[in-house]
Order: C-alpha cells, then sequence, then structure tokens
C-alpha cells in the first residue's frame, strides 16, 4: 500500500534557528509528494510539491523541501523560523481515494521566542 | 478570485437533526472531496467525485451523503446526526491528474449535542 509517514507529532525550534519537518514515503511508480500547513481552525494551505526534476524543491513562505530516493524522504525545510510558522503541518502522496492524496498524520510545529 | 467556500462555518445542533455542510468551488475544478479531521489529527477522506453525477466514498466509512448536481457544488448531508459525528469537515478540489494539488476550504466545525 503506498503511504506517507511523520515520524515526529511534535517539533520544537528556536525563532531564527533552521528547522526540519520529516516525512518518509513508500510509494510505487513516480512519487508526487506535497506538503501542507493547517493554521487553526482553517483549511490545509499547499505550500509546495515534487513531480520530478530538481530534488530541491522551493515553496511559499520561505519554505523548501528535498526529495532523496534513496532514503525516501522528502523533509520540509526552512533556514530561519519565525513565531508565525507555528502550524500544523501534513506531508501527501499518492494513494487516496479518486486518484487523489494519502495523508500523514500531521506534525506539530512550535516555534519558540 | 478563484476560490472554495464551505459554509456553515461553526454548526452547534442537537441529536436526531438533519444537516447539509454546503461546499463551493469557482475554480472549474472536477475532482472535488471532503474529508474529516478531529481538531489537530490526521485527515480522513470520507467522500470524492470525479465531476457531475459521480459519487465515491471515502477510505473512512461515514453515514453522511453527498451529491454533485453541479461541477461547483458538493453538499454533504446527514439525515440524523449524532454526537459521534462532532469533528471538522474539510471540502477540497483539483483538477483531474495525479500531480494536481488539492485546495482546500475553511472547513466546517460541527458539533452535535
Amino acid at each position: 500500500a503506498q503511504s506517507v509517514a511523520q515520524p515526529e507529532d511534535q517539533v520544537n525550534v528556536a525563532e531564527g534557528n533552521p528547522l526540519t519537518v520529516k516525512c518518509t514515503y513508500s510509494v510505487s511508480g513516480n512519487p508526487y509528494l506535497f506538503w501542507y500547513v493547517q493554521y487553526p481552525n482553517r483549511g490545509l494551505q499547499f505550500l509546495l510539491k515534487y513531480i520530478t526534476g530538481d530534488n530541491l524543491v522551493k515553496g511559499s513562505y520561505g519554505f523548501e523541501a528535498e526529495f532523496n530516493k534513496s532514503q525516501t524522504s522528502f523533509h520540509l525545510k526552512k533556514p530561519s523560523a519565525l513565531v508565525s510558522d507555528s502550524a500544523l503541518y501534513f506531508c501527501a502522496g499518492p494513494g487516496g481515494g479518486a486518484d487523489g492524496l494519502t495523508f500523514g498524520k500531521g506534525t506539530h510545529l512550535i516555534i519558540q521566542p | 478570485e478563484a476560490d472554495i467556500y464551505q459554509t456553515p462555518r461553526y454548526l452547534v445542533i442537537g441529536t436526531g437533526k438533519k444537516i447539509t455542510l454546503e461546499c463551493s468551488q469557482t475554480m472549474g475544478h472536477d475532482k472535488m472531496y471532503w474529508y474529516q479531521q478531529d481538531p489537530g489529527m490526521e485527515l480522513h477522506l470520507i467522500h470524492y467525485s470525479y465531476g457531475v453525477n459521480s459519487t465515491e466514498k471515502g477510505d473512512l466509512s461515514s453515514e453522511s451523503t453527498v451529491s454533485r448536481i453541479r461541477t461547483e457544488h458538493f453538499p454533504l448531508t446527514l439525515e440524523s446526526a449524532r454526537p459521534s459525528h462532532t469533528s471538522q469537515y474539510l471540502c477540497a478540489s483539483s483538477e483531474i491528474g495525479l500531480s494536481n494539488e488539492q485546495f482546500f476550504g475553511p472547513g466546517t466545525r460541527l458539533t452535535v449535542l
């Protein structure tokens, strides 16, 4: 079965430090991979996606993600964290209904001032 | 501006009532989805649609039903609400194709007393 996994329920980072939110995948064929962010009482917002090509994908709000085929990972990164980055982050990949997406369980990112 | 809308944003209702959660999108997307999410937790796909007159059940069994009479409209109905239906319901849409991201509405927070 195709799936994505987020091994950390919560990540704590000090403001100004680099941040990483981890995601690993298990999919056959081309691994289309996505990152979404959810702020409290809101829907999910698309951050970035990997389809093919350059392994480093740049997205919204200064986020980027690195696709690593050998490690089957797609970690989300940002060089310098902001308090406003505090939110719930979801990794997603192929496998859901309607040829849609399957989502990881989410990682709470907390940026401490 | 192209967007996806959900109403109501919050709904508190008594057991046994019939409710309809509205979802509309102005992006002309063929594919639409309903997810159920407990606050701060993972998403579960409960319904999806490939287009007009297409409705399918998702990965998580749900007592709700959906309809797709118009491309832009994908309402979800609960004939008799129960406390176990208390949750957040997220609507999403996307273009046809595995690599296309989903766009999410703001969600409806449902509380059944």
